[in-house]
């Protein structure tokens, strides 16, 4: 699996949308880009994936770049339970291990 | 719909006893994960049971082993217990043939003294 990249931690206001980027410039064609986020004393929550095209559910949107080598996850309007830390990982689609890396420690602050 | 349950949530163990953990996965769900996070780190693979047999194993000794039994439940089972085991103990559930992703239970937080 692909190697990512995540800032350590970044703060956001309450209602602001919240931009996490993710790099993964070795991610191979067949390849999925994950989003999971593990709130305190919590087990990890899948949040999103995807391939090539954007993709939007209840909790967030995914943009992925036209070359797939990085991505955004952006939380529309945080809020106060959003803080947790946040994994970009990299697999294909069926059966591999999740490859956890440091992930993005995000805060949102009133 | 349950979710991934694990038990028990919390375990204190002296150092050189064995551990029993249990996972009961998602409803239809076939594949169990095991990962073990130790505090301040993010999750490491421990291993993958599909069809009761091993089929992934991450970097760890051969003391730590698992099991899972036709109703896709699933142990982790740690021998000789270390310091450095002390960790929460996560299992994920999902399909083997792929889906929208792993569900992960709320774990188990081994203490060893």
């Amino acid at each position: 699996d692909a190697k990512t990249t995540q800032p350590p931690s970044m703060d956001c206001a309450e209602g602001r949308a919240a931009n996490l980027p993710c790099n993964h410039s070795t991610i191979s064609g067949n390849e999925y880009v994950y989003w999971y986020r593990q709130i305190h004393s919590q087990g990890p929550q899948y949040i999103i994936h995807g391939l090539k095209n954007n993709e939007t559910n209840e909790m967030a949107s995914l943009i992925i770049t036209e070359d797939r080598k990085s991505s955004t996850l952006i939380l529309p309007h945080a809020t106060l339970r959003d803080t947790a830390v946040y994994y970009c990982i990299v697999k294909k689609a069926a059966g591999n291990k999740l490859t956890f890396g440091g992930g993005t420690r995000v805060l949102v602050k009133p | 719909d349950a979710g991934v349950t694990q038990s028990p949530t919390h375990l204190i163990k002296t150092r050189g006893q064995q551990v029993t953990l249990r996972c009961s996965p998602k409803s239809g769900h076939d594949t169990v994960s095991w990962y073990q996070q130790a505090l301040g780190q993010g999750p490491q693979f421990i291993f993958q049971y599909y069809e009761e047999e091993e089929r992934q194993r991450g970097n760890f000794p051969d003391r730590f082993s698992g099991h899972q039994f036709p109703n896709y439940s699933s142990e982790l089972n740690v021998n000789a217990l270390l310091l450095g085991d002390s960790a929460l103990y996560l299992c994920a559930s999902s399909l083997m043939q792929g889906g929208p992703g792993y569900t992960f239970g709320s774990g188990t937080r081994l203490t060893v003294v």
